[in-house]
């Protein structure tokens, strides 16, 4: 199996653009995580999905940040309009409801 | 309010030399635990889990870790460390709601070999 795979592995955008960070959980996981680590704050967890439905988004730190999986196979996170605060590691991870698999991350960088 | 504290922000040890990084906890209930290593750009590998029975339990790189409940503890250990096992080191605890097991971490161990 290839793993969680993320793309980009590396973002740089200037403040103000629209940033889309993609996610192929790895096959026959029914739970998807998205995390942002910063030196500052650590791992958080940003949004739960179970069998392709939102569960917990009470991570998510603002209306600027969104999260769709249309399907088993993928997942996205938006931020519009990106701030230079949003810079971070963005790992997805999937699993089950009782261990997680993470990605390799996408690096952020916002100007 | 759930939490995890790993003491140790850095750790130095010789190549060869046995290794204890430290992990306590704070849950309520019976927790699930977790150890995670991040290599330099990488995303978190799991080492090792403890959900329940048996309070040592074995993980993958010749890695352990042994449960004390009555110390809320799960330190991770390893007899002798090789290079290659500089990385930063994540215990987890799991909080196991609303169907699903939401994953706490503390702030990491960043472990340095020396040859």
């Amino acid at each position: 199996d290839a793993g969680v795979i993320q793309s980009p592995r590396h973002e740089v955008t200037e403040m103000g653009q629209e940033v889309t960070l993609r996610c192929k959980p790895i096959s026959g996981h029914n739970s998807l995580f998205w995390y942002r680590q910063t030196m500052m704050r650590g791992l958080e967890l940003l949004i739960y999905f179970n069998n392709n439905v939102p569960i917990d988004d009470s991570g998510m730190p603002e209306d600027r940040f969104s999260a769709k999986m249309p399907n088993a196979s993928f997942s996205t996170l938006k931020i519009q309009p990106s701030e230079p605060r949003d810079s971070a590691v963005y790992f997805c991870a999937s699993g089950d409801v009782y261990e997680q698999y993470f990605g390799p991350g996408t690096r952020l960088t916002v100007t | 309010a759930q939490s995890v504290t790993q003491p140790d922000i850095h750790i130095t040890v010789s190549e060869g030399a046995s290794l204890e990084l430290r992990c306590n906890y704070s849950y309520g209930a019976t927790p699930y635990l977790f150890w995670y290593v991040q290599s330099p750009g990488q995303g978190l590998q799991l080492l090792l889990k403890y959900f329940s029975g048996d309070t040592l339990v074995q993980g993958i790189k010749g890695f352990e870790a042994e449960f004390k409940r009555s110390q809320s503890s799960f330190n991770l250990r390893k007899p002798s460390v090789h290079w290659s096992d500089a990385a930063e080191y994540f215990c987890a605890v799991g909080m196991f709601s609303g169907g699903y097991n939401k994953l706490i971490f503390g702030a990491g161990t960043r472990l340095a070999v020396h040859p």
